[in-house]
């Protein structure tokens, strides 16, 4: 069974800082793809980026970048200049093999604070 | 404004009640489904469709039903409520070939007492 583990319950980081939040996987699915999500203290869920597995490249989207490690199943998410508006919850999540990849399996969450 | 639509936003229940979990997405997505987030967790899947009249079970299906009788919605049954359902509950939906995020609504959040 696919699973997505995130060790890091929670993270500090001071603002103007990058941050790194951990995310690993496990499947069995050549192709998959991988999703970061923000959810802040108002309990949305906001889309932060997108890694498929075949991907050449690492994905990135404004401050947001995916350290994407195929051979090792990792794919944490670098927050660059860390700002006081993304302390949050932090969900790592892939499509599910046994869906046809039309849902998302969730890790637990690493809730971050920034700092002042 | 398009996306994806959750009512209601609160709702508190008695053990053994029903109600219906309202979803509805503009965007003409195929995919819609259904999750829910407990303290300490992440999101769990219910049930999921992939078309009109199309649905299937998630990894916690039990005491909900689905149905799909449009496009658009994608409401969410609870049979008979229980303490152990007590949640915030996620509608998603995504496009057949999206490797864009899925669109969540805003999320209800449910009590049973």
């Amino acid at each position: 069974a696919q699973k997505i583990t995130q060790t890091q319950p929670g993270m500090f980081v001071q603002e103007k800082e990058a941050v790194t939040l951990d995310c690993t996987y496990d499947t069995s699915d050549p192709s998959y793809g991988l999703f970061w999500y923000k959810q802040p203290s108002s309990g949305e869920m906001i889309f932060l980026i997108y890694q498929g597995s075949y991907d050449q490249q690492n994905a990135t989207e404004g401050r947001y970048s995916l350290n994407f490690q195929k051979a090792r199943k990792s794919a944490n998410l670098v927050i660059s200049a860390s700002q006081l508006g993304d302390s949050a919850m932090y969900f790592c999540a892939m499509r599910r093999k046994d869906t046809g990849r039309r849902a998302l399996t969730f890790g637990s969450g690493t809730r971050l604070q920034v700092q002042p | 404004n398009a996306g994806v639509t959750q009512t209601p936003k609160f709702q508190v229940l008695k053990t053994g009640q029903s109600m219906t979990l309202q979803c509805a997405q503009d965007m003409n997505h195929e995919y819609m489904s259904w999750y829910r987030q407990d303290p300490g967790m992440g999101l769990r899947l219910i049930h999921y469709s992939v078309g009109a009249g199309i649905t299937d079970q998630g990894e916690v299906p039990n005491g909900y039903n689905v149905s799909r009788s449009t496009t658009e919605d994608f409401p969410l049954r609870l049979l008979s409520a229980a303490p152990s359902q007590t949640s915030v509950y996620f509608c998603a939906s995504i496009s057949g070939g999206g490797s864009y995020g899925y669109t969540f609504g805003s999320g209800t959040r449910l009590t049973v007492v």
